[in-house]
């Protein structure tokens, strides 16, 4: 049975530090990784998508890599900024198409 | 519309009581998926369509949860003599192709408070 686990579950930074928040699995028969970003009482904001052909993806101050022969994930946010402050989800998408939740890292980045 | 969108956002109900939840996918997309999220927890799968087929329905915790999607677009989730374990967000989301690798867009969830 896939499980994902997130680490740190919380983390708080200053203003303009670079970060690493961390996903693992456990069956690397994974198809794609996807990282989500979640704000209080909001839905999921879609961030980033690693197919599993794929090592990394980047999006402006975001980068996810991926290696599935190890089970991890990394999503590194450079600069961080208040605004940035949410909880982060990472989510594998297993065989028959559900995909599987870790339990998210809360980010509070302070001013 | 643009997104999956679902309503009620918010739904309040009395312990015993039937409710039924509502998702609208993006147009066109072969596939629907119900997810449960509960309080400081990642969503949990409940169940997925593909057109009006209900492929697995795994998640669902109990049979007092139902879910149908019977033209193949709207999809309710419906559960009948609600409890107060049954209280979190209820997250739909939804994917062009009926294979594992699309890509899932989710809609805003709706909140279910049982008392």
């Amino acid at each position: 049975k896939q499980e994902v686990t997130q680490i740190p579950a919380a983390l708080s930074v200053p203003e303009g530090e670079n970060l690493v928040l961390n996903c693992s699995f456990t069956d690397s028969a994974i198809y794609n990784l996807q990282w989500f970003r979640q704000d209080p009482g909001k839905g999921l904001t879609s961030l980033l998508l690693i197919q599993s052909s794929q090592r990394e993806q980047t999006s402006g101050r975001l980068n996810a890599s991926l290696d599935k022969s190890s089970g991890r994930s990394t999503l590194y946010i450079a600069a961080s900024q208040p605004g940035d402050s949410a909880t982060y989800l990472c989510a594998v998408y297993n065989q028959g198409g559900k995909l599987i939740f870790g339990q998210g890292t809360e980010l509070s980045v302070k001013p | 519309g643009a997104g999956v969108s679902q309503s009620p956002r918010y739904k309040v109900a009395k312990r015993g009581q039937d409710v039924a939840l509502r998702c609208d996918p993006i147009s066109g997309h072969v596939s629907l998926f119900w997810y449960q999220q509960a309080l400081g927890q990642g969503p949990e799968f409940l169940t997925y369509f593909q057109n009006e087929a209900q492929l697995d329905k795994s998640g669902l915790p109990s049979d007092r949860f139902f879910a149908e999607r019977p033209e193949g677009s709207v999809s309710t989730l419906k559960i009948q003599r609600t409890q107060q374990e049954d209280s979190a967000v209820y997250l739909c989301a939804s994917s062009l192709g009926g294979v594992v690798s699309y890509e899932q867009y989710f809609g805003p969830g709706t909140r279910l408070t049982v008392t």
